[in-house]
């Protein structure tokens, strides 16, 4: 029972370069999220999708970008790496909205490291 | 401004004591509150949860409360166990403007419990 799986789990980039960190999940969920943690903070919702073919941002969406061409896949996309960007990335998705009994499910999360 | 605070960063308690970590909020149309632990190295996974329509939810050894004039929920985990040890979110959602499908996080409060 695979449920999110990210890869990759760890990946130190330089300043200026590009990646995509890649998320698919196996439980048909209909949502899929990114959110960043950085060090003593909380998570910070960086876009998400409702569906196949539609995303929305978050609360720090600048310098990301995402797809969702598939219910199962969601990669996020940086297309200019800075400092500011590492993070550890999780990836979660649910099954509909997060009202009264639904939750959503992390991966186990990327570490993203830009020197 | 930070809509879901923890405002302790850490707790330490004895293996057998009751462990209680707290959660405050100032958005008033959040209705519907979780809360996830987290290992180190790991996605932060779903505890228990709790609607605006209640004031208190168990499961077992968990259980939070809600004070909705109060703004305010905690977690009471007892009796505590070294594996307990973990940072708690706390996390809020609203059915308001497609907040529904955002969860905003607090900062985290990381439980340590003695043998």
């Amino acid at each position: 029972n695979a449920g999110v799986t990210q890869t990759p789990k760890f990946r130190i980039l330089k300043i200026g370069q590009s990646m995509t960190l890649q998320c698919t999940q196996d439980m048909n969920h209909n949502y899929m999220y990114w959110y960043r943690q950085d060090p003593g903070m909380g998570l910070k919702l960086i876009y998400y999708s409702v569906g196949a073919g539609i995303t929305d941002k978050g609360e720090v969406p600048n310098g990301y970008n995402v797809s969702r061409s598939t219910t199962e896949d969601f990669p996020l996309r940086l297309e200019l790496a800075a400092p500011s960007q590492t993070s550890v990335y999780f990836c979660a998705s649910s099954y509909s909205s997060l009202n009264s009994g639904n939750t959503i499910y992390f991966g186990e999360g990327s570490w993203l490291t830009v020197v | 401004d930070q809509q879901v605070k923890q405002n302790s960063p850490s707790l330490s308690v004895q293996e057998g004591r009751i462990s209680i970590l707290n959660c405050d909020y100032t958005n008033s149309m959040f209705d519907y509150f979780l809360w996830y632990k987290k290992y180190p190295a790991e996605g932060p996974t779903f505890l228990i949860s709790i609607s605006s329509i209640k004031d208190k939810n168990e499961d077992g050894r968990f259980t939070v409360f809600l004070n909705k004039s109060a703004k305010h929920l905690s977690l009471h985990i007892v009796p505590s166990q070294p594996g307990d040890s973990a940072v708690y979110f706390c996390a809020a959602s609203g059915n308001y403007g497609g907040a529904t499908n955002k969860l905003i996080f607090g900062t985290g409060t990381l439980l340590a419990v003695q043998p």
